[in-house]
């Protein structure tokens, strides 16, 4: 299975500076077929399911506020909040679908400091 | 509006048996996939199986395929999970939730509220 990793568990930003939520996967995720990474981000609050921010690494899902952004490749990836907002308190989560099982990250707590 | 409208939270005795349902309103039961996961303060969010309504085809985690069943009801757009032999690592919140199609595993795009299911004895 691959594994992947979340980094930091939590961090506290403060309101209207960025917020850096690192994910690694053990094996590589980008595929030689199509040249893309398969993974995704989900932002869950408090009793709320997941919601999809981002898939394909960097794309982002339709009326995700675009202050939200997916990088990096191969095995490393970042989302990035450029302007945190009290709205965005939060857990984060990455997800690889690159093969099957399909598995998440631990999680990172995104809080207001 | 796509909802996954799910079945209420139940308490379960060990061993006992939990079937869990998710009425597809506003999505096309037949274009679409979808998965059960779960969730759980120590294991985080889990992936149980998921299935393809219009083929009836469904797949589900290795270390789990003995207990679970994974089916749907196109008349009703409603799909079900049902887990037998629960034990207390079993509690968990559980999720269905709709797949984007990405030729590999899927993520996904849209997602019930979510089933507590506790088990005590």
């Amino acid at each position: 299975d691959v594994v992947m990793t979340q980094s930091p568990e939590s961090l506290a930003v403060p309101l209207g500076e960025r917020a850096t939520i690192n994910c690694r996967s053990s094996q590589r995720i980008l595929s030689s077929v199509n040249n893309r990474d398969y993974l995704a981000w989900y932002q869950q609050k408090p009793g709320q399911p997941p919601k999809l921010l981002i898939f394909w690494a960097s794309t982002r899902e339709s009326g995700v506020p675009d202050r939200f952004s997916g990088s990096g490749s191969g095995t490393d990836f970042t989302l990035s909040i450029s302007s945190l907002e009290a709205e965005d308190v939060a857990v984060y989560y990455c997800q690889q679908y690159f093969s099957s099982p399909l598995t998440f990250g631990g999680g990172t707590r995104v809080e207001i400091k | 509006q796509v909802q996954l409208e799910q079945s209420g939270a139940e308490v379960k005795r060990p061993g006992s048996s939990v079937r869990i349902s998710c009425k597809v309103h506003g999505s096309p039961l037949n274009n679409y996939a979808f998965t059960w996961l779960r969730q759980t303060p120590g294991q985080g969010l889990e992936w149980l199986g998921g299935i393809v309504p219009i083929v009836d085809r469904s797949n589900t985690a290795q270390h789990l395929r003995t207990r679970i069943t994974i089916t749907a009801d196109k008349s009703t757009r409603t799909v079900y999970m049902e887990l037998n032999g629960l034990t207390s690592e079993d509690a968990a919140i559980y999720y269905c939730a709709r797949d984007r199609p990405s030729g590999n595993s899927p993520f996904f795009d849209y997602w019930g509220r979510g089933t507590l299911i506790t088990v005590s004895s």
